[in-house]
């Protein structure tokens, strides 16, 4: 059973703190790693699409990391702001189907 | 970016009716869709892949006539909760990629939450 999980579960900070989620995924037949950010009544968007080692985006004050021997990925966010808050996804892409873990819910408080 | 509509955003129903959840590409063509299913505080959990002209690809688990899926054309797939129980009451959401690289991003629906009375 192939398994994805993020950490933390929720994550509450004060406008301006920088911050950084996990994701775990299985390293093997590893093909894609996904970012999603999920607004409360929009549909998920994607962030970034990760498919090598070692391989960092950025996009704005947002980005990610990829170790894909080690089976992990990190999301930092720069001096959040209270648009920020959203419920993070990450996905695995494996074969041709995407994974989810079960997300990191971040609350930015003004 | 492509944008994926969902319909209805929320539906209430009696135990043994049906449902259907229709799922559209608005400006792009979709050969394929993507069905998931999410219970609370839990992952999306991929129930099947729709294809455009051909049968849906399910998920283990997911039972084909419980929940039929059609694909009818490039830009429409539709999800019907055959005779829903209240233990079908979950948020169903549909997504899609814009070109047919597996590694592709995917666009998704709004979601639409089913409560089974």
């Amino acid at each position: 059973i192939l398994n994805v999980e993020q950490s933390p579960q929720s994550l509450h900070v004060q406008e301006g703190d920088s911050t950084n989620f996990t994701c775990s995924f299985p390293s093997s037949n590893f093909y894609a790693l996904h970012w999603y950010r999920w607004e409360t009544a929009k549909s998920p968007e994607a962030l970034f699409v990760m498919t090598l080692n070692g391989d960092e985006k950025k996009k704005g004050r947002i980005s990610a990391t990829l170790n894909t021997k080690e089976g992990y990925s990190y999301l930092y966010i720069k001096g959040s702001q209270p648009e920020d808050s959203a419920t993070y996804l990450c996905a695995s892409l494996y074969g041709n189907k995407l994974v989810f873990g079960a997300g990191t819910i971040l609350r930015v408080k003004s | 970016g492509a944008v994926v509509s969902q319909h209805p955003s929320w539906v209430i129903c009696k135990s043994g009716t049906s449902v259907k959840i229709e799922c559209r590409s608005l400006d792009f063509q979709a050969t394929t869709m993507f069905w998931y299913r999410q219970f609370p505080k839990q992952s999306l959990m991929l129930m099947a892949t729709s294809n455009e002209g051909s049968k849906a690809t399910y998920e283990q688990g997911v039972e084909k006539d419980k929940f039929l899926i059609n694909h009818a054309s490039l830009t429409l797939s539709t999800l019907t909760v055959t005779s829903a129980h209240p233990e079908d009451s979950s948020f169903y959401i549909c997504s899609a990629r814009v070109d047919n690289s597996n590694t592709g991003e995917l666009f998704f629906g709004e979601g639409s939450r089913l409560t089974v009375l």
